[in-house]
């Protein structure tokens, strides 16, 4: 258990659908993260959050959109996605967004396809 | 904007040692980092280093930066079936972000 637990853990959706990624961590830290990682690209920033409000949006899609309702949980909402939105979404957290000594706990991720 | 390259695969017998190579381009990079991920599981930090050192080392594994080239390295001693996993060289700079490079797959023959 790695304290960062994401779920559902697959998702299989079809375009026209919305769903709901989930994040949930009670490690007490403060900042939050959404990561894409497509097969043989390099992980994907997606979205930052830090003490619940966005500090980050990387030039995403706005069929995402990342929801924060307190430091200890993340979503990710879905709608209308497109076939290459399929991929390994993971979800990270660190203690404070100004310490990268401390490295990122991720979650296991959710295995997204777009049929 | 910040590029960070791995070699896709490794492969390496059991008790042999792995060196998995990254370079980078960024060369204000504050921090770098070795990550392993295994199937099923998400990215677990295994060691960083600062820029402003040239070595660490922490049990089996032995990282090395040489910042001239804008090289880093992982070396893992003693390689173990257990060992088989993606690791991903990543570099950080402004304290928002992480860069990763496209993960390196070490598979581990018995």
């Amino acid at each position: 258990e790695t304290g960062v637990t994401q779920t559902p853990r697959h998702l299989v959706m079809g375009m026209t659908n919305k769903k709901s990624l989930k994040c949930e961590q009670h490690l007490g830290h403060n900042a939050m993260y959404w990561y894409k990682q497509s097969a043989k690209k390099p992980l994907e920033l997606m979205f930052v959050y830090s003490l619940e409000e966005r500090v980050e949006n990387n030039s995403v899609p706005s069929r995402f959109s990342p929801e924060c309702p307190n430091s200890s949980h993340l979503f990710l909402h879905l709608h209308t996605l497109q076939p290459e939105d399929s991929a390994l979404y993971l979800c990270a957290s660190s203690q404070e967004l100004g310490r990268p000594g401390d490295g990122y706990t991720f979650g296991s991720g959710t295995r997204l396809t777009v049929v | 904007g910040e590029d960070v390259e791995q070699s896709l695969f490794l492969s390496v017998r059991e008790g042999d040692s792995s060196v998995i190579n990254c370079t980078y381009t960024d060369s204000s990079s504050t921090y770098l980092y070795w990550y392993k991920q295994e199937p099923g599981a998400g990215l677990q930090l295994l060691t960083y280093i600062f820029s402003n050192m040239d070595m660490k080392q922490d049990q089996r594994l032995t990282v090395l930066l040489n910042k001239k080239d804008k090289h880093l390295s992982l070396r893992i001693a003693d390689t173990q079936t257990g060992d088989s996993a993606i690791y991903f060289c990543a570099e950080s700079k402004n304290f928002n972000k992480f860069y990763f490079g496209s993960g390196t797959k070490l598979n581990v023959k018995p």
